[in-house]
């Protein structure tokens, strides 16, 4: 299947400070991209679409100055947490679709990346 | 709007025993419902997907589910289970013609003993 890739796989800032994490495809294209967010033993919560070449769609509730996410090509997609505070502790996982494969496309199966945990100090 | 839950938040079994994982969801149009496995720290791992035909479906490391319209329902099982399918299982629903959003239901905590 498709391979989603996310870097870093960990990361620990003070807080105050920003955080870029990345989410590539590596052997396909994806003109969207998904941000999800898990606190420990809970489910996924979608926090945005990454539209390739235009402004990301935020969930109710989560805040876009907070969650800044920008995806420039087809195959990179980063989400900052700017200015982090411990309480932006959390795993970080996307998820891209690949539109090349026409059954793909209709069938809605996403690929996701390995995760990424902030640990904000 | 769609919502899932998954009936049980954790469930313990001992190796080689049967295993039913529950999943209801609620939906005002149609969905495609997937189910994935999550092992600590690392991202999710599609194990199956129903998108139309035939209501039971196969996955990968012996599993399978089925597609309940009636009673909105897409249960995992799996006949034997292993210490290896120790891990977090979600389901999920994705609206059609919603740009692939996948909504997760809470997930059920599947621990094997042997």
């Amino acid at each position: 299947g498709a391979v989603v890739s996310q870097h870093p796989s960990w990361v620990i800032c003070k807080s105050g400070t920003s955080v870029k994490i990345e989410c590539r495809s590596l052997d396909f294209q994806a003109t969207t991209m998904f941000w999800y967010r898990q606190f420990p033993k809970q489910s996924l919560m979608l926090m945005a679409t990454s539209n390739e070449g235009s402004k990301a769609t935020y969930e109710q509730g989560v805040e876009k100055d907070k969650f800044l996410i920008n995806h420039a090509s087809l195959t990179l997609s980063t989400l900052t947490v700017t200015s982090a505070h411990p309480e932006d502790s959390s795993f970080y996982i996307c998820s891209a679709r690949d539109w090349s494969s026409g059954s793909i496309k209709n069938t809605g199966e996403l690929f996701f990346g390995e995760g990424s945990r902030l640990t904000v100090l | 709007a769609q919502s899932v839950t998954q009936l049980d938040s954790q469930v313990p079994v001992f190796e080689e025993a049967p295993v039913e994982l529950r999943c209801n969801y609620s939906s005002s149009v149609s969905v495609y419902l997937f189910w994935y496995v999550q092992y600590p720290n690392q991202g999710l791992q599609l194990l199956l997907k129903y998108l139309s035909g035939s209501t039971l479906v196969k996955g990968i490391n012996g599993f399978e589910a089925e597609f309940n319209k009636s009673q909105t329902s897409f249960h995992l099982r799996k006949p034997s289970v292993h210490i290896s399918d120790t891990a977090e299982y979600f389901c999920a629903v994705r609206p059609y013609n919603q740009g692939g959003k996948l909504i997760f239901g809470q997930g059920t905590e599947l621990s094997v003993k042997p």
